[in-house]
């Protein structure tokens, strides 16, 4: 089963809007982490939500988690031409395995 | 520290050929991953190592692929013969995972392989 889906596969928004990203799973889970990747980099974690939190900030980040119907989202805020990159969230279950969902590109226009 | 350092960061390689490719972990970390990225399939877990034991090997696509961890702080994933489907992003991550801790890896920059 895939893990770690995320909606939309692409978003394009004007700089200074906000972007929101949702991520679906199917198991249980010990925490849920999300990612970013620009481009010809590597993958850089952004925030972790534990599977006992409902929401988490950091800085112009904003993560929802609702176990119940398993799902996150990530909002940031006040988008900059910076923020333009890939999104990845990513599920930890028992073993400490970490399962990447497909992300979603993020494009924020000047 | 300097982060995770993979090298190359490009192989251009022809098919049948041997292909290693190298990683330096995070210092203290204790876990090792390898991934491959490509458009069609994402980011695919190939290897995982803990405490330089292979872990978790059941992502390697075929026996060409072979992954070792000699020591601590390098690690190698070897593909012999290479073949075109090969082609894709190839990224080392590290993590220092505790007893009940979480699992937050730092990835380093890639390695982009070619096979003609």
């Amino acid at each position: 089963s895939q893990q770690g889906e995320e909606d939309p596969q692409a978003l394009s928004i004007q700089e200074g809007e906000n972007a929101t990203m949702n991520c679906s799973y199917k198991t249980s889970i010990n925490n849920l982490q999300w990612y970013r990747q620009n481009s010809g980099r590597g993958l850089v974690h952004l925030i972790l939500i534990r599977s006992n939190e409902r929401e988490k900030h950091s800085g112009r980040l904003r993560v929802t988690l609702d176990t119940s119907k398993k799902s996150s989202s990530l909002l940031i805020t006040a988008s900059r031409a910076a923020d333009t990159a890939s999104y990845f969230c990513a599920v930890e279950t028992s073993g400490s395995r970490l399962t990447f969902g497909e992300g979603t590109q993020l494009t924020v226009n000047p | 520290d300097a982060g995770v350092i993979q090298s190359p960061r490009h192989e251009v390689t022809e098919m049948g050929q041997e292909v290693t490719l190298r990683c330096k972990p995070i210092s203290g970390h204790n876990s090792l991953f390898w991934y491959r990225q490509t458009m069609m399939r994402g980011l695919e877990l190939l290897i995982y190592f803990n405490n330089n034991v292979p872990i978790d090997d059941s992502g390697m696509p075929e026996d060409r692929f072979s992954a070792k961890m000699p020591n601590a702080s390098f690690s190698t994933l070897k593909i012999q013969p290479s073949e075109p489907r090969d082609s894709a992003v190839y990224f080392c991550a590290s993590s220092l995972i505790l007893a009940g801790g979480r699992n937050i890896q730092y990835f380093g920059a890639g390695t982009r392989l070619s096979v003609l």
